[in-house]
């Protein structure tokens, strides 16, 4: 979906790195989630924000920090990256203020630590 | 903590038979979401079910919710090479806020 977009789209880096993946929507919802997909082990939450000023850990948050920079983007850092961090990153949106809203997906970072 | 679980994880379909993936939740879910990546994609949402015994369908996918609300499931008839990709639940339990997603079912269809 066009309306929300990630930077870069794949990235090789190195153990101990840096690293920050970026997202940004043009839906002007609310609600912004990072997840991460391995396979065999679905999407799983690694932090979400409800507001510009909300942040909330997931059920993997160890080894990554996030910033909701405006209500249109929200990025995700690694602060020292290490090779079980290698996965696809999903950045979703939601904006209805409900549970149960339907959530829109990025189309993802493809990362590799080596 | 919550636990959203699928099976079968990859489903080798024949094109034009039908087939069934299951989700079970370890608590009672408000709702279910469902949602399918394509190949190389992301995920698209298909549909949400709300009541207890809900079914709803589109086209040749069926939705069932289960009576107890910890239980759902996706029928494909008629099986076509546009069904390929991996189809993933989604649940939110009473009272929470937020979406868990089952590991997934992935498709993959043979001509």
């Amino acid at each position: 979906d066009a309306d929300v977009t990630q930077t870069p789209r794949n990235r090789i880096t190195k153990t101990g790195k840096r690293i920050m993946l970026e997202c940004s929507q043009t839906k002007g919802h609310d609600r912004m989630y990072w997840y991460r997909q391995d396979p065999g082990l679905g999407l799983r939450l690694i932090y979400y924000s409800f507001d510009v000023k909300d942040i909330n850990k997931g059920e993997i948050s160890d080894g990554y920090s996030v910033s909701r920079q405006a209500q249109a983007k929200f990025s995700l850092s690694l602060e020292s990256a290490i090779p079980n961090q290698t996965a696809l990153y999903f950045c979703a949106t939601s904006g209805e203020g409900r549970a149960t809203d339907t959530q829109y997906f990025g189309p993802g970072t493809r990362l590799t630590v080596l | 903590g919550q636990q959203v679980m699928q099976i079968p994880q990859y489903q080798h379909v024949q094109e034009g038979e039908d087939f069934t993936t299951y989700c079970n939740s370890s608590t009672t879910l408000s709702n279910i979401q469902w949602y399918k990546q394509r190949p190389g994609g992301h995920p698209v949402f298909l549909i949400q079910l709300v009541k207890s015994g809900e079914v709803k369908k589109q086209k040749r996918l069926t939705f069932q919710f289960g009576e107890a609300k910890k239980n759902s499931s996706l029928h494909i008839t008629a099986t076509q090479t546009t069904d390929v990709g991996t189809y993933f639940c989604a649940g939110i339990k009473a009272a929470g806020n937020k979406l868990t997603f089952g590991g997934g079912t992935r498709v993959l269809v043979k001509p």
